[in-house]
């Protein structure tokens, strides 16, 4: 087994709240996982990662949280902007092997 | 430090016509990526090298896309005869085998018509 689940697939917030995404994976062996921002007609940009080694990660606004037990993990954006409003992928790999990519976020923050 | 360069940007074809996507990886990358993404989906691997060899193309249909990095620098993905369904962004990524990150191009947008 080798998918990522992401969800929701479509997220809404009010400027200056809090958006989270949850992802799960299905291969127990998986170490990395990153975050990827993807604004229209760019390439995905990494944002924030963590590995396996680590529960929780945080870069200013954006922190990440890895439950290894639930083979889950989550982004959560604190503070919302209008900025934010992209689209969102998380990924896991194994050691330097296949990224797979969950299906995606669209955020949309709301003046 | 240059990133990631793919060419064209955009392609547009009739079915069954034949296209050839080139990627240039970070200098020194030896892991380099081929993914398929539809409008508004995540990026789908297609095939994956390590230098030259394929390590994986378990999700490369066989019978009309191809792809190869002979000298295990730059690399083309070709399909041979396009299919509407054949329509989305390819990019292609690299990484350093000792490292983590991922890096992308900003991919070849693919419409069949």
């Amino acid at each position: 087994g080798e998918q990522v689940e992401q969800l929701p697939s479509i997220l809404r917030v009010q400027e200056g709240s809090s958006a989270s995404i949850n992802c799960s994976y299905e291969d127990s062996a998986s170490n990395y996982f990153p975050w990827y921002k993807q604004e229209p007609g760019e390439n995905p940009k990494l944002i924030i990662d963590i590995r396996s080694n680590m529960e929780r990660k945080q870069i200013q606004e954006l922190i990440v949280l890895l439950d290894k037990k639930a083979k889950r993990f989550s982004l959560h954006i604190t503070d919302t902007q209008p900025g934010d409003s992209a689209m969102y992928f998380c990924a896991a790999r194994y050691n330097q092997g296949k990224l797979i990519f969950g299906q995606g976020t669209k955020l949309s923050i709301k003046p | 430090e240059a990133g990631v360069t793919q060419s064209p940007r955009y392609a547009v074809l009739q079915e069954g016509q034949a296209v050839s996507f080139w990627c240039d990886p970070i200098s020194g990358h030896d892991t380099l990526y081929w993914y398929q993404q539809p409008r508004d989906q995540g990026p789908q691997l297609l095939v994956y090298f390590r230098d030259e060899a394929v390590i994986d193309n378990s999700q490369l249909p066989s019978d009309r896309f191809s792809a190869v990095r002979p000298k295990g620098t730059n690399s083309t993905l070709k399909i041979q005869s396009a299919k509407q369904g054949d329509t989305a962004t390819y990019l292609c990524a690299s990484s350093w085998d000792r490292g983590t990150e991922v890096f992308f191009g900003k991919g070849t947008r693919l419409t069949v018509v």
